[in-house]
């Protein structure tokens, strides 16, 4: 079943604009991590927030958890035509921290 | 580094055909292992993992098997492909449980 749930399935903006993508998920976790996929390609590990941390950067990247509303977001600010790719939540959950995945949002960033 | 291989790119094969697709890694040692497949604009489905030689764990049951012959090596088999085994299928790796995984590159499955 999954447990993560992006939001929203698909987002299509301007280069140089930010683009938020955000995860919910069911049940408590261990940590959360955000993907990217470019298309037809295997997913890229981006960033990993553990449940005591609040928010992580790396680079134009910006993550934010909320353990109380289950939720988390992605921020890329200054979007580039190379950030066009599906984005992925996955939540590894405290009982077998097996993986559980979102299905994804799909960002289209328009020269 | 660590790299990690998957082949093929794409496959195309009969219903009732076998399969076997392979994974490698380089770089690093008794890594965990795992087989995700994806549907068509879907989140990943793990399939198999892989803690270390032998030790073989399905998490769905599946006209599919998996087998870890060696440290690195890690193998997705079936003896009759379905249609319903269609699919792109990914195998990745991590050092612990949970954490960051790093994938191949994919295999797109088409069972006609």
């Amino acid at each position: 079943s999954q447990q993560g749930e992006e939001d929203p399935q698909a987002l299509s903006i301007q280069e140089g604009e930010n683009a938020t993508m955000n995860c919910s998920y069911k049940t408590s976790i261990n940590n959360l991590q955000w993907y990217r996929q470019n298309s037809g390609r295997g997913l890229v590990h981006l960033i990993l927030i553990r449940s005591n941390e609040r928010e992580k950067h790396s680079g134009r990247l910006r993550v934010t958890l909320d353990t109380s509303k289950k939720s988390s977001s992605l921020l890329i600010t200054a979007s580039r035509a190379a950030d066009t790719a599906s984005y992925f939540c996955a939540t590894a959950v405290d009982s077998n921290y097996q993986l559980i995945w979102g299905a994804g949002t799909k960002l289209i960033i328009k020269p | 580094s660590q790299t990690i291989h998957q082949w093929p790119a794409t496959l195309v094969q009969p219903v009732g055909s076998p399969l076997s697709l392979e994974c490698t890694v380089e770089g690093t040692s008794n890594p965990n292992l795992y087989w995700y497949r994806q549907a068509a604009g879907r989140g990943l489905q793990l399939l198999f993992y892989s803690v270390g030689i032998g030790q073989i764990s399905s998490e769905v049951p599946q006209n599919l098997s998996a087998s870890r012959p060696q440290d690195r090596q890690f193998i997705l088999s079936s003896k009759k492909l379905l249609l319903s085994d269609s699919g792109f299928y990914l195998c990745a790796w991590g050092y612990i449980m949970g954490l960051g995984y790093t994938f191949g590159s994919g295999t797109r499955l088409t069972v006609v």
